[in-house]
């Protein structure tokens, strides 16, 4: 069974960083790509990163990019996601998801908050 | 980039209403959507990928269409536990992005 649990959110101030984990098992984890969906508070979803298998290419949404950085240790089944200057508008539910043959994400772990604020 | 717009942002239908969402990428995508139910306080599902290739698992109710820049997702007669919000989703290539969801509603 694929499972996908997120870790490392929390309250963090303006400026400040946090990094997300997102453990995986019931799978090959180095076979799939790998993406972060994030849905800020009664907004719809936006895909914020992607990274494929062996973690030698990543990708990133225009509103994060150069912030946020996604890797992966395919030695631990773990996917991270270092978040750097965060902004109010940065506050949401984080997603972990495993990806298909396209940008497709088959399965969703439950999510971690992030939230932005002073 | 490709955007991705949804219509419409939401409807009311009755049990056993046939429903129909459209999805309009602003450049072509061949048939690289996907479809994702996310149901009150609850993680997306995927519904479909590739269009129209219904996931395990999905009622048969559910089907997708379409190719180029217009799809569809249709229930073919909406039932109670069909309430959610539907997004769509251009999967060609990263970086991905999803349509702005269409909320559905009984009735």
């Amino acid at each position: 069974e694929v499972q996908l649990v997120e870790s490392g959110g929390g309250l963090v101030q303006p400026g400040g960083s946090l990094r997300l984990s997102c453990a995986a098992s019931g799978f090959t984890f180095s076979s799939y790509a790998m993406s972060w969906v994030r849905q800020a508070p009664g907004k719809g979803l936006e895909w914020v990163s992607g990274i494929i298998g062996s973690g030698d290419r990543t990708y990133y949404a225009d509103s994060v990019k150069g912030r946020l950085t996604i890797s992966r240790d395919n030695s631990k089944n773990t996917l991270y996601l270092e978040m750097n200057s965060l902004r109010a508008e940065d506050t949401a539910v984080y997603y972990c998801a495993r990806d298909g043959s396209g940008w497709y994400s088959e399965f969703w772990g439950q999510g971690t908050l992030v939230t932005v604020s002073s | 980039d490709i955007q991705m717009t949804q219509s419409p942002s939401s409807l009311s239908a009755s049990v056993g209403d046939r429903v129909t969402i459209t999805c309009r990428a602003s450049q072509g995508i061949s048939i690289y959507l996907a479809w994702y139910q996310q149901k009150p306080g609850k993680v997306p599902k995927l519904l479909i990928s590739a269009a129209s290739t219904l996931q395990p698992g999905v009622p048969s109710r559910f089907s997708g269409g379409g190719s180029g820049t217009d799809f569809t997702l249709t229930i073919s007669s909406l039932q109670p536990e069909d309430v959610a919000t539907y997004y769509c989703q251009k999967c060609n290539s990263a970086p991905s992005t999803f349509g702005p969801g269409t909320k559905v509603d009984i009735k």
